[in-house]
């Protein structure tokens, strides 16, 4: 089993849609937990760190559910450039960032 | 420099050849991070280092893959007696610092394209 799961996608929206990602992850000693956001033949960037009591920031919702070993991600009124690759990152330890292999986001007009 | 640095960022050699893969880390930064992503993966953790020595060699395939960080600065990734298959995207990460961070970021170089013919 791998260390950070996720369903590849593509998740194919219309803008202004809802659309929700989850991840899960193995190693229950896991401490920290991020979304990261990474564009076609571009590098990941940091899109938020996901907090035990959950967290937005604008329209990005991450939630963490220790119990079921998941995270989660909300994106509300979906726009064209959301469409990206968000990637799922659990740190191995406390220091090692693990990724997922990545969620495709298709946001259409 | 303002963020991470990565050269050269495409490199084409051929099979059996040596290659070297440089990272310039975001300066202050004293984690390092290798990673290696083929196309629709995501980043596969290969070495960390904290400061100049390797914390955590655990992701490197073989023995044909070796890392150093002399100065706790610069890194190079080397990588003897290529194959076809280490063809990949390798990036390179910084964060501030490592052990005990908690939710720090990392910060990541646009990556080196390695093609091996």
């Amino acid at each position: 089993r791998k260390e950070v799961e996720q369903d590849p996608g593509p998740f194919n929206v219309p803008e202004g849609a809802t659309v929700a990602f989850n991840c899960t992850y193995s190693n229950s000693a896991s401490q920290s937990f991020f979304w990261y956001r990474q564009d076609c033949r571009k590098e990941p960037k940091l899109l938020m760190s996901v907090y035990s009591s959950g967290n937005e920031d604008g329209s990005f919702t991450a939630q963490l559910n220790r119990a079921s070993q998941y995270i989660s991600l909300l994106i509300r009124d979906s726009k064209l450039s959301d469409s990206a690759t968000y990637l799922c990152v659990v740190n191995k330890g406390s220091y090692i960032p693990t990724f997922g292999r990545g969620t495709s986001l298709i946001v259409h007009p | 420099g303002a963020g991470v640095s990565q050269t050269p960022s495409n490199k084409v050699t051929e099979k059996g050849k040596y290659v070297e893969l440089r990272c310039d880390p975001i300066s202050g930064h004293t984690a390092l991070y290798w990673y290696r992503q083929s196309l629709g993966q995501g980043p596969e953790f290969l070495i960390y280092f904290q400061g100049t020595g390797a914390a955590d060699d655990s992701g490197l395939p073989n023995d044909r893959f070796f890392a150093v960080r002399p100065e706790g600065s610069v890194s190079t990734l080397k990588i003897q007696r290529t194959e076809r298959g280490d063809s990949a995207v390798y990036l390179c990460a910084s964060s501030l610092t490592g052990e005990g961070a908690g939710n720090t970021e990392a910060f990541f170089g646009q990556g080196t394209r390695l093609t091996v013919v």
